[in-house]
């Protein structure tokens, strides 16, 4: 259990929609990351937090935005959802902006669009 | 930060050492090496990281060449639960910015009993 809890565990939701994803970062962890995993890209950096303030972007679509909130959890929005959007959706925490150690990863979010 | 090149799949038998190549032929000075492996479709578990220096955990052990462009990780007795995609990165820290992990596409080692 690395710490960093992710709701919900499974999201099945249709073409157009809009959902939330939810990260609890380990306590004490300032840096919240967010990732995607498809079956055909990997493992994509997306968003990077560090005490509520946008950091670092990565291969992040415009229908997507994240933020994160005084209590340093973080949600993930994505909305006109497509098909290519199905993917596991990771958060990792880190204690540090500039942290030369180690992200933790949650257990991830799968969404399935239909 | 810097590419990686790993071989796709690998097999070693349960009990004995796995040893996992990575090259990064274009790392620079400041930029360390990372091992993380994903088994299954959980979140992607830190093994060991390292600069120069050869490192050691309880997980595993971490040889980097000395011109620093190639690295070994090395679980010294594989077991069955240690089958999953091995990530070799090398990243650059760049302060507040710039610190998320851009993963490759890994090395798949199967235990085998």
């Amino acid at each position: 259990d690395s710490g960093v809890t992710q709701t919900p565990k499974h999201l099945i939701t249709a073409t157009g929609q809009r959902v939330t994803l939810r990260c609890s970062p380990r306590s004490g962890d300032l840096s919240v990351y967010w990732y995607q995993q498809s079956l055909d890209q990997g493992l994509q950096f997306l968003i990077q937090y560090y005490n509520g303030e946008e950091r670092a972007k990565g291969n992040i679509l415009e229908r997507f935005s994240a933020q994160q909130f005084p209590d340093l959890h973080s949600e993930l929005n994505l909305s006109s959802l497509e098909l290519g959007d199905s993917a596991l959706y990771f958060c990792a925490s880190s204690n540090r902006p500039s942290s030369y150690n180690e992200q933790f990863f949650g257990p991830g979010t799968r969404l399935t669009v239909l | 930060d810097a590419k990686t090149t790993q071989p796709p799949s690998m097999d070693c038998a349960e009990g004995r050492a796995a040893n996992l190549p990575c090259n990064h032929s274009t790392i620079s000075g400041n930029e360390y090496v990372y091992w993380y492996r994903q088994i299954h479709s959980q979140g992607p578990q830190y093994i060991i990281h390292g600069l120069k220096n050869n490192e050691t955990n309880e997980m595993a052990s971490l040889i980097i060449t000395e011109d620093r462009k190639s690295s070994t990780l090395i679980l010294p007795h594989a077991t069955l639960r240690d089958t999953a995609v091995y990530y070799c990165i090398v990243r650059e820290s760049k302060g507040y910015t710039g610190n998320q992990f851009y993963f490759g596409t890994g090395t798949s080692l199967t235990v085998i009993p």
